[in-house]
């Protein structure tokens, strides 16, 4: 059976650094994109980027380029999501995404499992 | 970047009606187009992908269609566990978007 286990939720100060994770099992993890949607408190899903696990390729979106680090650790089948300095505005619940390609595996085609998401709360 | 449009953005309906929703992309994505369902503080779940391809396990009373830069999710009858808030994404290239999604209500 095929899980994706994010870590804990998180309460920070703005300014502090964080790291959040998302274990999978039940698969090959280097096999599939991995990576990360962010939901703002009442608001839409938003792609962040992810990684190819076996090469570690990474993609990111242009909005969040810069702002966030993607990595994936392929010996303990972990990925990753890192702030180095967190603002108010990164309070959101994030979502880790295994992307999955279609029958002929040369084109992504959805997300198919979702971890159970991650609240990181960043407040003063 | 393609930019992707729902409508509406709201809905309200009976168990029993049949649902149209729409999804508009700023450019031709050819069939990388895939329909999720979220309800409240839970993760989305796929129920199409590939525009018109229902994912294992999900209701046959979903179905989708379209090519290039529209495209429609249909629930042939409402149920109950029905009422949530219904995400597009394009996947033909980076970046990934999401619509902003559609909300199905109780009438």
């Amino acid at each position: 059976e095929v899980q994706l286990v994010q870590s804990g939720a998180e309460v920070k100060k703005p300014g502090e650094s964080l790291k959040i994770s998302c274990k999978g099992s039940g698969y090959s993890f280097t096999s599939f994109w991995i990576g990360w949607v962010r939901q703002m408190p009442g608001k839409g899903l938003e792609w962040m980027g992810f990684i190819y696990p076996g090469d570690s390729d990474t993609r990111y979106s242009p909005s969040f380029q810069g702002q966030v680090t993607i990595s994936a650790d392929k010996s303990i089948t972990t990925a990753y999501l890192q702030w180095s300095s967190l603002k108010a505005s990164d309070t959101a619940v994030y979502y880790c995404a295994r992307h999955t390609t279609g029958p002929l595996a040369d084109r992504l085609v959805a997300v198919d499992y979702w971890g159970q998401g991650t609240l990181v709360t960043v407040s003063s | 970047d393609i930019q992707l449009t729902q409508s509406p953005s709201f809905l309200s309906a009976s168990v029993g009606d049949r649902v149209t929703f729409t999804c508009r992309a700023s450019q031709g994505i050819s069939s990388y187009l895939a329909w999720y369902q979220q309800k409240p503080g839970k993760a989305p779940k796929l129920l199409i992908y590939a525009a018109s391809t229902l994912q294992s396990g999900v209701p046959s009373r979903f179905s989708g269609s379209g090519s290039g830069t529209e495209f429609t999710l249909t629930i042939s009858s409402l149920q109950p566990e029905d009422f949530a808030t219904y995400y597009c994404q394009q996947l033909n290239s980076y970046p990934l978007a999401f619509g902003p999604g559609t909300k199905v209500d109780i009438k």
